[in-house]
């Protein structure tokens, strides 16, 4: 059974502009989650999807946005990005909102 | 507002040792706990889950116990072994309801170094 993926491996983006990360559940779960690893913070929770709404998130700017598709696979929008958005975007699944999250290999975001 | 702390933030020991690791938590009130394993750069190991009515799980040489009462993890490696070297996490999750719902609060890691 496939894990969790995550695409692309790293992206490189310059202040300013805005990137777009994409995770692909575990098939059969409905709930997708993202946090932000950045240095020295630890991990951050950002947003959570389950059936296509957003359910919950984080405490970031509303430049950090994103949407869960009818497949369940999700893409994280980050607009006008700053250098503090450099960082590692974990991606995670689970059957329900309570149950095991598994993790992708995440997205090493750097904003030059 | 959930806060996790992971004590110590680093050990180093010499291969074959026993050791422990803590999470402590100050919010009693979690469905469950999560321990994951993270190598450098990349994701995290989900290595064992204990719902909050359970005292503890095992998975091979790993042993995770919980008392939710005083806010307390620990994570037993049994015969640890260099391939053990990681970040190791500590992640609670809420019960339901209430602005923390469906997000795991995550303590800052041990860093564990097992050397031959």
């Amino acid at each position: 059974e496939a894990g969790v993926t995550q695409s692309p491996t790293h992206l490189i983006k310059t202040r300013g502009q805005q990137a777009t990360l994409r995770c692909s559940p575990i098939s059969g779960h409905t709930s997708v989650y993202w946090y932000q690893q950045a240095l020295g913070l630890g991990l951050q929770f950002l947003l959570w999807y389950d059936e296509g709404e957003e359910r919950n998130r984080g405490n970031f700017p509303p430049r950090f946005s994103g949407r869960q598709f009818p497949n369940y696979s999700s893409e994280l929008n980050v607009n006008a990005l700053e250098l503090e958005d450099s960082a590692l975007y974990l991606c995670a699944s689970s059957l329900w909102s309570h149950n095991e999250q598994f993790f992708g290999p995440g997205t090493r975001l750097t904003v030059l | 507002k959930q806060e996790v702390t992971q004590i110590p933030a680093a050990l180093s020991v010499p291969e074959g040792e026993n050791l422990v690791l803590n999470c402590s938590f100050t919010d009693s009130a979690i469905y469950n706990l999560q321990w994951f394993r993270q190598d450098p750069g990349k994701g995290l190991t989900s290595l064992l889950l204990i719902q909050s009515s359970q005292r503890e799980q095992t998975s091979g040489r790993l042993n995770a116990s919980l008392d939710k009462s005083s806010g307390r993890s620990t994570l037993y490696i049994a015969a640890s072994q260099p391939g053990d070297s990681a970040t190791y996490l500590c992640a609670v999750s809420p019960n339901a309801g209430g602005t923390s719902y469906g997000k795991l609060t995550f303590g800052q890691g041990t860093i564990l170094t097992v050397h031959p």
